[in-house]
């Protein structure tokens, strides 16, 4: 059965740090690309970012590009999101997602997903 | 950045009915195109990929079509576990982008 449980959210203040991680656990891991996508009550869901199997590609929204880095440890069957320099705006809550099977390293759609991990920023 | 418009933003609809869901995107996409339900506390759900595809354990009723920039979500007749969010999601182009949502409610 594939799980994958996001831990790392809270409370921080505006220009703060906070790194998330995703336990990824069923599947062959370093097989698939994994994204993390974040929604908030009033922006619904949003693309953050993603990484390949292998963890050599990645890509992020333009929202957080110079801030986050995603990045994995396919021995560890774990995904990292590292948030820098965090702003009120980044408030929702972050789900780590797994791709589908496909030919490409990416395919851009999403058949698992976390529970979900709350990260709040304010003073 | 593709941009989705999902329609109508609240669906009022009776057990046994039909729900049509309507996502409409800002440029072609193709065929890339993702259905998602959500429910209340809950992670999103697959529930069709590629825009007529169902995902493993989706039941029948659920049935997707549409290319280019114009896509259908249709759900038969609802059942009570239906009754959710439902968001279209397109893998075209980066960045991958979502519509706002259809409420689907008990009417």
């Amino acid at each position: 059965e594939v799980q994958l449980v996001e831990s790392g959210g809270g409370l921080v203040q505006p220009g703060g740090s906070l790194r998330l991680s995703c336990a990824a656990s069923g599947f062959t891991f370093s097989s698939y690309a994994m994204s993390w996508v974040r929604q908030t009550p009033g922006k619904g869901l949003e693309w953050v970012s993603a990484i390949s199997g292998s963890g050599g590609s990645t890509y992020y929204a333009d929202s957080v590009k110079g801030r986050f880095t995603i990045s994995r440890d396919n021995s560890k069957n774990t995904l990292y999101l590292q948030m820098n320099s965090l702003r009120a705006e980044d408030t929702a809550v972050y789900y780590c997602a797994k791709e589908p099977p496909g030919e490409w390293l990416f395919r851009g759609d999403f058949d698992y997903w976390g529970q979900g991990t709350l990260v709040t920023v304010s003073s | 950045e593709i941009v989705l418009t999902q329609s109508p933003a609240t669906l009022s609809l009776s057990p046994g009915e039909r729900a049509t869901l309507s996502c409409r995107a800002s440029q072609s996409i193709s065929s890339y195109l993702a259905w998602y339900q959500q429910k209340p506390g809950q992670a999103p759900r697959l529930l069709i990929y590629d825009a007529s595809n169902r995902a493993a354990a989706i039941p029948a009723r659920f049935s997707g079509s549409g290319s280019g920039t114009d896509f259908t979500l249709t759900i038969s007749s609802l059942e009570p576990e239906d009754f959710a969010v439902y968001y279209c999601q397109q893998r075209s182009n980066w960045p991958w982008t979502f519509g706002q949502g259809t409420k689907v409610e008990i009417k």
